[in-house]
């Protein structure tokens, strides 16, 4: 089945600086990859996601890359502000084969942004 | 994110009890699916419903069981043979499937005693 590790599990920065969060995976027949945050207490929520036919996309300071070939993706946050932190997952699912149906989780980043 | 609840928000059991979580959605969607998540691990998939009448093991499922015999409702059961229980469970659903966007309801901490 799928696999997805995420790094790193622990992320400080300052505000307005950038902050980027890195997965890979394991399946080559995933195909869509969405990104979670996840405030203290509070339910996950998608933030923004990819699907395998397009390389990147991108949301006002929020941006994803996809590498198909060496088969990671990442999440980019420009311009930093202390409402940003939380703890932030990535996914991965495909579209056939034993993991077919099964969204697969990293185990998490926790983004700590200092004022 | 109103729409998917859950219910109790604590629970607390006793070691050999089954108990029962409850997650309800007035969304419409045909997808739901139950996560558990522990400290550092991330969201672990239990198991998933894709129709009524239908659902199929996540990675996770072994001491848990569930049913799906409205659109709407999703009950997980905790039984006694689950080893360790005690987690902060949360269900979600979607239009159809994993592809779409998951909306997830506010969570259930269990905690056994």
């Amino acid at each position: 089945g799928e696999n997805v590790e995420q790094h790193p599990s622990t992320l400080s920065v300052q505000e307005g600086d950038s902050a980027v969060i890195k997965c890979t995976y394991s399946d080559s027949a995933s195909n869509y990859f969405p990104w979670y945050k996840q405030e203290l207490g509070k339910r996950p929520q998608l933030i923004i996601d990819i699907r395998s036919n397009v390389g990147e996309k991108k949301d006002q300071r929020i941006a994803v890359t996809l590498n198909k070939t060496a088969k990671h993706f990442s999440l980019h946050i420009t311009e930093t502000q202390p409402e940003d932190s939380a703890v932030y997952f990535c996914a991965a699912t495909p579209f056939m084969g034993t993991s077919y149906g099964k969204l697969t989780f990293g185990q998490g980043t926790i983004l700590t942004v200092h004022p | 994110d109103g729409g998917i609840t859950q219910s109790p928000k604590y629970l607390f059991r006793k070691e050999g009890q089954n108990v029962t979580l409850s997650c309800e959605q007035n969304l419409n969607h045909d997808a739901m699916y139950w996560y558990r998540q522990d400290p550092g691990q991330g969201l672990r998939l239990i198991y998933y419903s894709q129709i009524v009448n239908d659902f199929q093991k996540g990675d996770i499922a072994e001491g848990y069981s569930v049913s799906r015999e409205k659109k709407e409702s999703f009950p997980l059961t905790v039984t006694s043979a689950q080893k360790n229980p005690t987690a902060f469970y949360l269900c979600a659903s979607s239009v159809r499937d994993p592809t779409d966007t998951q909306y997830f309801g506010p969570g259930t901490r269990l905690t056994v005693l």
